[in-house]
């Protein structure tokens, strides 16, 4: 069955430091990725999705990388920010739905 | 504001009661989702309609669950004889065509406690 994974520790980092989140994902091939930030009691909210014959895709300080060999997708936030505080959850997904990993929380420390 | 309803945002209830959410999605979006979140967890795929259409159930819903999108604007999620383990957040999102990569739109949830 499909499995999806992300970093089971929390990521706490200094302001202006970059954070990286990893997704892995296995038994099966997804056409895109996306990922959304959830901050606590609310909803996801969409930021980047990269498809399978994209290694590469950026929205300013944000970068996504995706590797269909390996079947891992790699978050970057540079310059962080503490309103970067959230929870970071990689969807890999074939279709119309989506299938969420578990989430990575990040804590910008000022 | 054009973005993802949900209504109510809290609910209690007692074991064995019948509950009912209400989702408004975005007013140009066909397709409609539900998830289901529990605490730590991504979250779940309930079910999906195109339009009025539902095309998919997940196994996770089991006969107690009905979703319903008449007209194919607004979608209610009932829950019967709810159970302890039906206490999560239940989510609904809503996109436009499929050709964009499906980019969803979340609603607020609806935080669901079963007593």
């Amino acid at each position: 069955s499909q499995k999806i994974e992300q970093n089971s520790e929390a990521l706490n980092i200094q302001e202006g430091k970059t954070a990286t989140l990893t997704c892995n994902y296995t038994n099966y091939s997804p056409a895109y990725l996306q990922w959304y930030r959830q901050d606590p009691g609310r909803g996801p909210v969409f930021l980047l999705l990269i498809r399978e014959n994209e290694k590469e895709k950026r929205k300013e300080r944000l970068k996504v990388t995706f590797d269909t060999t390996l079947k891992q997708s790699l978050f970057h936030i540079t310059a962080s920010q503490p309103a970067d505080s959230a929870t970071y959850l990689c969807a890999p997904s074939l279709g119309y739905k989506l299938s969420f990993g578990a989430g990575t929380t990040v804590t910008v420390r000022a | 504001d054009t973005g993802v309803s949900q209504d109510p945002r809290h609910k209690i209830t007692k074991r064995g009661q019948n509950v009912t959410f209400r989702c408004d999605p975005i007013s140009e979006h066909n397709r409609l989702y539900w998830y289901r979140q529990t605490l730590g967890q991504g979250p779940e795929f309930l079910t999906y309609f195109q339009n009025e259409a539902q095309l998919e159930k997940s196994r996770l819903l089991s006969d107690r669950f009905s979703a319903e999108r008449p007209k194919g604007s607004f979608s209610t999620l009932e829950i019967q004889r709810t159970e302890q383990g039906d206490s999560a957040m239940y989510l609904c999102a809503s996109s436009s065509r499929v050709g964009r990569g499906n980019e969803q739109f979340f609603g607020p949830g609806t935080r669901l406690t079963v007593l």
